[in-house]
């Protein structure tokens, strides 16, 4: 069973501090990494994604993959009252091939405090 | 980005009737499509993928009787609940991939299904 697991928060944090969220998954083979955003009601929006380890900047955004340890998070800097959502990691658990089957974590529900 | 369009938003139906969900890729081909299926405060369920003029492959229980899947086209795709029940009440998305941008998935805007 290939798994993603989230803390499901809530996390809380002042406005204009970095909130940091963190992703494990137990397929070690798993070769493409994708951070999403969704609000309450909504469906999900691509913030990031990633494939190599290491850092990738995006703005405000920045994702961390270290596939040694099946570990991927995702930093938030400059965190406004708008970034408040749940925020769903999300895993390939293959090559990819022709399915491109994602499997998602349960999400963190962040709080960006004014 | 690509945009997947997703209808209706929101139904409201007695328990035992059918209901179709459309999903469109405006403006890409997407012959892999995706239908998921989310509870309150759970995490996205992939349902089944759908795959342009084939049959649908089914994730373990789901029962392809209940939830029919046609990918007629390169740009639609349908999912049918068919003899809905309450407990079939949840949101349901679909998503698509884009080949043309770096084979990145997007997301439908989802629809709200509640079974009385």
């Amino acid at each position: 069973q290939k798994e993603v697991e989230q803390n499901s928060g809530p996390l809380s944090v002042p406005e204009g501090a970095i909130a940091s969220l963190n992703c494990t998954y137990s397929d070690r083979v798993s070769q493409s990494f994708f951070w999403y955003r969704q609000y309450s009601g909504k469906s999900p929006e691509l913030i990031m994604s990633i494939y190599s380890n290491g850092d990738k900047e995006d703005g405000r955004f920045t994702a961390q993959l270290n596939k040694a340890s099946q570990y991927v998070s995702l930093l938030i800097r400059d965190s406004q009252p708008s970034d408040s959502a749940t925020y769903l990691c999300a895993v390939i658990g293959d090559s990819g091939g022709s399915n491109y089957k994602l499997t998602f974590g349960k999400g963190t529900l962040l709080t960006v405090n004014p | 980005g690509a945009v997947v369009s997703q209808h209706p938003s929101r139904v409201i139906c007695k328990s035992g009737t059918s209901v179709k969900i459309e999903c469109r890729s405006l403006d890409f081909q997407a012959t892999t499509m995706f239908w998921y299926r989310q509870f309150p405060k759970q995490s996205l369920m992939l349902m089944a993928t759908s795959n342009e003029g084939s049959k649908a492959t089914y994730e373990q229980g789901v029962e392809k009787d209940k939830f029919l899947i046609n990918h007629a086209s390169l740009t639609l795709s349908t999912l049918t609940v068919t003899s809905a029940h309450p407990e079939d009440s949840s949101f349901y998305i679909c998503s698509a991939r884009d080949f043309g941008n770096n084979e990145k998935l997007f997301f439908g805007s989802g629809t709200q299904l509640s079974v009385l």
